[in-house]
C-alpha cells in the first residue's frame, strides 16, 4: 500500500531556474509531511517540512507547499544550483513515517 | 560529530546465510529505525526501537530480526536471505518517536545475497 508516490522518478532544470518537485499522497491521516534529500553512498539528510495546519513552509531557497484537498505538495527551489543535484525523498508522518520512491533532480550549469 | 554509523557499507551473503547489518549512533537518540530500500522504491520501515521497546511492522517478514543491546547500537539480523531481500538497508535515528521528530540517517548497507 503506498501511502505517498512521487510520479516524476526524474527531473532535469537548468541553473538558476526553478525545480518543482511534485508528491500526493493517499493517507488523510498524515499531519505532517518532510522532504529529504540524498547524495549518492549517502544516506537521506532532513530539508523542509510543513505541518498539516498550513499550506506553506519556506526556508531560504526552499519552499513546500501543501494542498489538502487535493493531498498534493510541492518543493519548490529556487534559484537551483548544480550542488541541488540529488535524490528527493516526500514522506507523510503519522505515529511513523512513510515514504516516496525520490525523484531523482539534475540541475545543469 | 556526531553521526550515525553503519557497517559494512556492502555485504554479501549467500542465499539462506544468516547475516547481520550493524548500525551505531553517537547522537544519543531514544528511537533507531531500520528501513529496506529497493531499486527506484520507497524506504520501507521494517521495525523501530524506542529505547528498548520494539516495535515490529506487520508486513516486515519473520525472516528479518533486530537486537538493540544499549542505546548506541542497533543490529538487523535477516535469518535466511532470499534473492528478494537484496537491498539498501537504511539505519535512522530520532530523538523522541514523534512525527515532528526529524530522523537522521546513515549512508546504508547494499546487501547482495548470491
Amino acid at each position: 500500500d503506498q501511502q505517498v508516490k512521487q510520479n516524476s522518478p526524474s527531473l532535469s532544470v537548468q541553473e538558476g531556474r526553478i525545480s518543482i518537485l511534485n508528491c500526493d499522497y493517499t493517507n488523510s491521516m498524515f499531519d505532517y509531511f518532510l522532504w529529504y534529500k540524498k547524495y549518492p553512498a549517502e544516506g537521506p539528510t532532513f530539508l523542509i517540512s510543513i505541518s498539516s495546519i498550513k499550506d506553506k513552509n519556506e526556508d531560504g531557497r526552499f519552499t513546500v507547499f501543501l494542498n489538502k484537498s487535493a493531498k498534493h505538495l510541492s518543493l519548490h527551489i529556487v534559484p537551483s544550483q548544480p550542488g541541488d543535484s540529488a535524490v528527493y525523498f516526500c514522506a507523510g508522518a503519522h505515529n511513523d513515517m512513510r515514504f516516496g520512491a525520490g525523484t531523482r533532480l539534475t540541475v545543469k550549469p | 560529530d556526531a553521526m550515525v554509523i553503519q557497517n559494512p557499507r556492502y555485504q554479501v551473503t549467500q542465499f539462506g546465510k544468516p547475516v547481520t547489518l550493524s548500525c551505531s549512533q553517537t547522537l544519543n537518540h531514544n528511537v533507531m529505525y531500520w528501513y529496506q530500500q529497493k531499486s527506484s522504491q520507497a524506504p520501507k520501515l521494517l521495525f523501530h526501537y524506542y529505547d528498548k521497546d520494539f516495535n515490529n511492522e506487520a508486513d516486515t517478514p519473520d525472516n528479518f530480526q533486530s537486537r538493540r543491546p544499549n542505546t548506541s547500537f542497533c543490529f538487523l539480523d535477516i535469518r535466511s536471505p532470499g534473492l528478494g531481500d537484496a537491498a539498501m538497508y537504511l539505519c535512522a535515528t530520532s530523538r523522541g518517536g514523534g512525527e515532528t521528530d526529524t530522523q537522521y540517517f546513515g549512508p546504508g548497507t547494499r546487501l547482495t545475497v548470491l
